[in-house]
């Protein structure tokens, strides 16, 4: 069966620092990937998506993102946090038999301090 | 602009009584999708329709039912079923995969969500 796990529940960083958030999946065929930002008390919004080709996908708000299929792993990168960036990050992939069944991880909470 | 209204923002109801939310896009999308949040659990799947008049049950469909009479409508009752039924509802739609070999797997475009509570 398909899953996704986010193993980092609540994670914080500082303003200005490197962030990276992690995603794995379980799935027998190429996935389809993406990572989902939710601010409180809002739905999703699509940050960005792979499909196929380049493994390495930018996103919108200078998010990115790197498909490695050697460590069933697609993990979301952004540089610079900015304090605006504090949300949920949702991970989903796929599901098989198509009809947009996604599996969504069950999220990351990211803090920002000043 | 083009979007997806759930309404009302907050919901609350007393135990053993129905309640419907309203979903309503105007993205012309053929597929409609309702999710359940909970804290910590992500979001599971209720039901999803990708045409109208016809819809299925998602993972944890039990307690809840739908209707597509229209393809802008999609709304969900929850009933006096449903064990938990508090709970963040996100509604969803995209681009049917039958439309289109490229639109499998297309992205999920969300509403704000309703968020119910019941007493």
């Amino acid at each position: 069966a398909q899953s996704v796990t986010q193993p980092d529940i609540h994670i914080t960083v500082s303003e200005g620092a490197s962030l990276e958030l992690r995603c794995n999946y379980s799935y027998g065929a190429t996935p389809y990937l993406f990572w989902y930002v939710q601010s409180p008390g809002q739905g999703l919004q699509l940050l960005l998506k792979y499909f196929s080709g380049d493994t390495l996908v930018q996103g919108i708000k200078g998010f990115e993102a790197e498909f490695k299929r050697s460590q069933s792993s697609f993990n979301l990168r952004k540089p610079s946090v900015h304090w605006s960036d504090a949300a949920e990050y949702f991970c989903a992939v796929g599901a098989q038999g198509g009809y947009n069944k996604l599996i969504f991880g069950a999220g990351t909470r990211l803090a920002v301090h000043p | 602009d083009g979007g997806i209204t759930q309404s009302p923002k907050y919901l609350f109801r007393k135990e053993g009584q129905n309640v419907t939310l309203s979903c309503e896009q105007n993205l012309n999308h053929d597929a409609m999708y309702w999710y359940r949040q909970d804290p910590g659990q992500g979001l599971r799947l209720i039901y999803y329709s990708q045409i109208v008049n016809d819809f299925q049950k998602g993972d944890i469909a039990e307690g809840y039912s739908v209707s597509r009479e229209k393809k802008e409508s999609f709304p969900l009752t929850v009933t006096s079923a449903q064990k938990n039924p508090t709970a963040f509802y996100l509604c969803a739609s995209s681009i049917s995969p039958a439309a289109s070999r490229r639109s499998y797997n297309s992205p999920l475009h969300f509403g704000n969500g309703t968020r119910l509570t019941v007493t």
